[in-house]
């Protein structure tokens, strides 16, 4: 069974306190590795997708790695806006298309 | 371009009763889905169609829960009679397929159904 597990839960940050978020995750052959933002009260917002190991995609911030068993999301210097639930998701190849999710790690970044 | 467009945004409403969920996906994506998120976790997918046909329902609780897109366009979640523990953020997303690689998968605001 496929399976996405985030951490940490939560995380608290002082402004420009650079740091990484962790996405372990184990399927049936990898289509591809989604990060998404989710604010309070609003729908998952699209940041990533990745699709091999050694593939990086930055995004002012944000960077996103990926190796065979796990993806980072590097914050570079956040600021307070960058506050918001990151979650990874995980598609299968075989044509399921859908995306496994982790519950997800809490930003709180600090002026 | 137009994002996913769902309503209501919020509904409360008394156990046993009946509730309806809308969704417009985003021009040109033939591929919806609609998925469950409780509170402190990610989404779970309920179904998902291609056009009009409804190709994984597999998690779709199919005594109560409901679900239609006629002319593959928009889509209609229907739960009847609504229990207690359905209430969650009911999420719809949108895919353009075909894309050599994994879909993106774009996300509507949301519903949030509380049940009482």
């Amino acid at each position: 069974e496929d399976q996405v597990t985030q951490s940490p839960e939560a995380l608290r940050l002082q402004e420009g306190e650079s740091s990484s978020l962790n996405c372990s995750y184990t399927v049936s052959g990898l289509r591809g590795l989604f990060w998404y933002r989710q604010d309070p009260g609003k729908g998952p917002e699209f940041l990533f997708t990745l699709y091999s190991a050694g593939e990086e995609k930055e995004k002012e911030r944000l960077k996103a790695t990926l190796t065979k068993k796990e993806s980072f999301l590097h914050i570079t210097a956040p600021k307070p806006e960058d506050s918001a639930t990151y979650l990874c998701a995980v598609q299968a190849q075989g044509g399921s298309e859908k995306l496994v999710f982790g519950k997800g790690t809490k930003l709180t970044v600090n002026p | 371009e137009a994002g996913v467009v769902q309503s209501p945004r919020y509904k409360i409403i008394e156990k046993k009763q009946p509730v309806a969920f809308w969704c417009n996906p985003i021009s040109g994506h033939n591929t919806l889905y609609w998925y469950r998120q409780n509170l402190g976790q990610g989404p779970e997918l309920l179904i998902r169609y291609e056009n009009e046909e409804a190709v994984d329902d597999s998690q779709l609780p199919k005594d109560r829960f409901s679900a239609e897109r006629l002319k593959g366009v928009d889509s209609t979640l229907k739960i009847q009679p609504a229990e207690l523990g359905d209430s969650a953020v009911y999420l719809c997303a949108s895919s353009r397929r075909g894309q050599a690689q994994g879909d993106t998968q774009y996300f509507g605001p949301g519903t949030r159904l509380t049940v009482l």
